[in-house]
């Protein structure tokens, strides 16, 4: 069965400090890949997602993911984070069944 | 204003009661999904729908049930089956098919509380 590792569960940072959150996935075929984030009381909402070409892929907000196929990962970033940055994330991978995996989710908390 | 909209935000049951969540969209979407949200655990899938009166089990189908009348509507019930309900319930929905453009967009959720 697929599945979809985000390794980090809880991150603190300060405002203006770099991010990457880590995400591996397990299926070998092709797949889709996705970012949402969820602010609080707020709706799951897609950040970025990368379905071919160029595997650097820019979403929102300044946040960018980068699919290196051969470490099966999808790992997100931004430069510098804001206060208002502070959500819970999650990856999912979409295979051929066109359904979705999620991972555990990362609780991002940007400290002013 | 297009969008998914959940009902209620909160419920709360007595243990041995069945109860139905509500899930509605009027994005003209054909396929519709119900996942369950537990801490650390991300969303996993209960049921998925890709087509009016058809569904089909996710991966935690034990304990619930789905029906799909009506292309706008698709009500998930918790029945006294499932072991431990108590957890954030998120709709969904998309366009069929594998398409770029084919995301799918979440409704707020119900929060199911077993007392």
């Amino acid at each position: 069965a697929q599945s979809v590792s985000q390794h980090n569960h809880h991150v603190i940072l300060s405002e203006a400090a770099s991010l990457e959150l880590g995400c591996n996935y397990s299926y070998g075929g092709t797949v889709n890949l996705f970012w949402y984030v969820q602010y609080p009381g707020q709706h799951l909402q897609l950040l970025l997602k990368y379905f071919s070409g160029d595997p650097l892929v820019k979403g929102i907000k300044g946040f960018e993911a980068e699919f290196i196929k051969s470490k099966f990962s999808f790992n997100l970033r931004k430069p510098s984070v804001q206060w208002s940055d502070t959500a819970e994330y999650f990856c999912a991978v979409r295979n051929a069944g066109n359904m979705l995996t999620f991972g555990g989710g990362t609780r991002l908390m940007v400290k002013p | 204003d297009g969008g998914i909209t959940q009902s209620p935000k909160y419920l709360f049951r007595k243990e041995g009661q069945n109860v139905t969540l509500s899930c509605e969209q009027n994005l003209n979407h054909d396929a519709m999904y119900w996942y369950r949200q537990d801490p650390g655990q991300g969303l996993r899938l209960i049921y998925y729908s890709q087509i009016v009166n058809d569904f089909q089990k996710g991966d935690i189908a034990e304990g619930y049930s789905v029906s799909r009348e009506k292309k706008e509507s698709f009500p998930l019930t918790v029945t006294s089956a499932q072991k431990n309900p108590t957890a954030f319930y998120l709709c969904a929905s998309s366009m069929r098919g594998r398409s770029s453009y084919n995301e799918q967009f979440f409704g707020p959720g119900t929060r199911l509380t077993v007392l």
